[in-house]
């Protein structure tokens, strides 16, 4: 199965920061990677789909690029309500997820 | 907006079947695939099947043969059965509605703790 291995696993920041957040896949899986936020006590969030997709509704401060087999989240200015825990999945071959990725207040 | 509520016993015991509902309203499960994930503390989120009303269902291999996806159309409710639990079954369960497993919409989870 392919492993999702994300980096790195806690990120402090401020608001109004840029902050990237990498996903590294243990084979391609092309560009078929979604990013997810979640919030605590709450399901995870669609954010990106195909490694680059914004999903309706999702602010245009987040982005998503790569493909093959790295990847990554870019926040453009933090705010507030993006402090969370992110998530990548592959959807390549069946789904699997990386660890997370918590962003949280410097 | 579809709504999903998972439900199902918050409590198994180990080597028991865990079974857990998701109901769906606000929409047919007719005409989507349905996921179930689950998270737990030391696996983090983790794919457990798909399955697609009136065709087949696809199981994560990693659980070897444990897991059986099920649905009733007319009652608009998809089911979930692990078998053969362990501690490490401990989680939150979710359901989800999918495209390409793609997971756009989720249910509110349930915590189920396998404990004698």
């Amino acid at each position: 199965d392919i492993q999702m291995t994300q980096s790195p696993s806690t990120l402090s920041a401020s608001v109004g920061d840029r902050v990237t957040i990498t996903c590294r896949a243990s084979q391609s899986v092309s560009d078929w990677l979604a990013w997810y936020q979640q919030k605590p006590g709450k399901a995870p969030n669609l954010l990106i789909y195909k490694a680059s997709t914004l999903e309706s509704g999702v602010p245009s401060r987040f982005s998503g690029s790569g493909s093959g087999t790295e990847f990554t989240l870019t926040i453009s200015s933090l705010q507030p309500d993006d402090f969370a825990t992110y998530y990548c999945q592959q959807y390549k071959s069946y789904s699997t997820f990386g660890q997370g990725t918590k962003l949280e207040i410097k | 907006q579809v709504q999903l509520q998972e439900s199902g016993p918050g409590l198994v015991k180990p080597s028991e079947t865990l079974s857990l509902t998701c109901t769906v309203s606000g929409g047919s499960i007719r005409t989507y695939f349905w996921s179930w994930i689950r998270q737990s503390a030391g696996q983090g989120l983790e794919w457990l099947g798909q399955i697609y009303p009136g065709g087949s269902a696809n199981y994560n291999p990693s659980l070897k043969g444990r897991v059986t996806m099920s649905v009733d159309t007319s009652k608009n409710q998809i089911y979930l059965k692990l078998s053969s639990v362990t501690a490490a079954d401990t989680a939150i369960y979710y359901c989800a509605r999918e495209q390409q497993l793609l997971l756009g919409d989720w249910g509110q989870g349930t915590l189920v703790s396998v404990s004698s």
